[in-house]
């Protein structure tokens, strides 16, 4: 099974400022990678696809990168709505696995 | 506007059965394939099960292998997940997931979830 690392586990950061979460793959997984936001009580929502590709309807400082075993999320300008916790998935094999998740607080 | 309506959660004595719905609308649900993901409380997610969109094709996570059947009615619109010898660590709200029409498999789209709790 392909594990999913992600970093940090929590995060502080302050309106307007950029942060960046990180997940690492044990494998490579071909850029087969999403990002998910889940607000407190809520269900998941997709931000990211194939690591880099916004899916509809998702703000554009929201944005993916990475390659092989290393992805990462940037959200720049945070604004409060941004108030969440976020997992990576990947989706080179089954069985489908995710990151542990990164709560994301404001400072 | 794509929706996913999940119930038949509760709560259930460890070893006893319980099955999930999945009410979906929105979209043609015969194009897609499906899945059911859950998330522990206070935990993260895990996928659980995805069936294609004919239900000719199941896969399943190890640890609900030969207890879980996940199954789809086309004509309904509707998704299921048979539970069957529940243990405490199925304890989750299990949330009913749209895979994209690609050939990978992540999820689009979600329900709101549904808890089961295997307690005694």
């Amino acid at each position: 099974d392909i594990q999913m690392t992600q970093s940090p586990s929590f995060l502080s950061a302050s309106l307007g400022n950029s942060i960046t979460i990180t997940c690492h793959a044990s494998q490579n997984i071909k850029g087969w990678l999403a990002w998910y936001q889940q607000k407190s009580g809520n269900a998941p929502e997709l931000l990211i696809y194939k690591a880099s590709s916004l899916q509809s309807g998702v703000p554009s400082r929201f944005s993916g990168s990475g390659s092989g075993t290393d992805y990462i999320l940037t959200i720049s300008n945070l604004q409060p709505e941004d108030i969440a916790t976020y997992y990576c998935q990947h989706y080179q094999s089954f069985p489908l696995t995710f990151g542990a998740g990164t709560k994301l607080e404001l400072k | 506007e794509v929706q996913l309506v999940e119930s038949g959660g509760g709560l259930v004595q460890p070893g006893r059965s319980m099955k999930l719905s999945c009410a979906a609308s929105g979209f043609t649900f015969n194009n897609y394939d499906m899945a059911w993901v859950c998330q522990a409380p206070k935990k993260g997610l895990e996928w659980v099960a995805t069936i294609s969109y004919d239900g000719s094709s199941t896969y399943y996570r190890d640890s609900v292998k030969g207890r879980f059947t996940i199954s789809r009615d086309n004509a309904k619109s509707t998704l299921y997940l048979q539970m069957d010898s529940l243990r405490s660590e199925d304890t989750a709200t299990y949330y009913c997931a749209r895979h994209p029409l690609t050939t990978r498999v992540y999820f689009d789209y979600w329900g709101q979830g549904v808890m089961v709790t295997v307690s005694s």
